[in-house]
């Protein structure tokens, strides 16, 4: 079973500043089956990248994701005050099909 | 539009069988490229993927929970139906339910991606006696 453990639990960071959040798999994970989440409170979570490195409709081009094999990154370029929230790593596999990271809070400082 | 609305009761009691729908619109559930999964988030922890149904009917499962779920889907209604046995308090969590797509990019040597595209609120289930 691959577990996804994120870094660091929690980011705390300066309106404008870049964010770098980590992703790390137990085992190689394809590409393909990688990706990430934004959950703000009380809201469910809305899918930013998948492929590892493809934007979702609608998603600003300052998050971009990178990586392959056990290791991935979430960037965010510039921190706008709406960044602030909680994100997901997940990947599809074979068993269990879906697993989630633990989380990276983004917080502001 | 694409929705996904998750329903169910809101307290259920130790030993009791919890029974979740989630009721989805704007696209079909014998779409080959779209399947649901149900996935569960205790407050203030992380999300954790619960189960699958592929559009062929296949299933899959969490292995930590494996024996207490069953996941299936009635396509003339747009529903997928989670069941989950033996709930215990700290089975307290918001419910969610979301779609699986498939994108697929290449002629050639084709490559497969697969993401939750789109959400449902969530709802929420307390666990209490």
């Amino acid at each position: 079973e691959i577990v996804l453990t994120q870094s660091p639990g929690t980011l705390s960071l300066s309106p404008g500043e870049r964010a770098t959040l980590s992703c790390r798999a137990s085992q190689s994970v394809s590409s393909s089956y990688l990706a990430w989440y934004q959950q703000k409170p009380g809201q469910a979570p809305r899918l930013l990248i998948y492929g590892a490195s493809s934007r979702a409709t609608g998603i600003p081009d300052r998050f971009s994701g990178s990586g392959s094999g056990t290791d991935f990154t979430l960037t965010i370029s510039r921190l706008e005050p709406e960044d602030f929230a909680v994100y997901y790593c997940q990947q599809y596999g074979s068993s269990p099909r879906w697993t989630f990271g633990q989380g990276t809070k983004v917080e502001i400082k | 539009q694409v929705t996904l609305k998750e329903s169910g009761p809101v307290l259920v009691k130790p030993t009791e069988t919890l029974t979740l729908t989630c009721t989805v619109s704007g696209f079909s559930l014998s779409n080959a490229r779209m399947g649901v999964s149900w996935i569960r988030q205790p407050p203030g922890k992380a999300l954790e993927w619960l189960a699958h149904i592929f559009s062929n009917d296949e299933k899959s499962y969490s292995t930590s929970l494996k024996s207490r779920l069953t996941i299936s889907k009635d396509t003339s209604k747009s529903q997928v139906v989670l069941t989950m046995t033996n709930m215990d308090p700290v089975d307290t969590a918001t419910y969610y339910c979301a779609r699986q797509s498939i994108t697929i990019f290449g002629v050639v040597i084709p490559q497969y991606y697969y993401y939750m595209d789109v959400w449902g609120k969530g709802t929420t289930v307390t666990v209490s006696s």
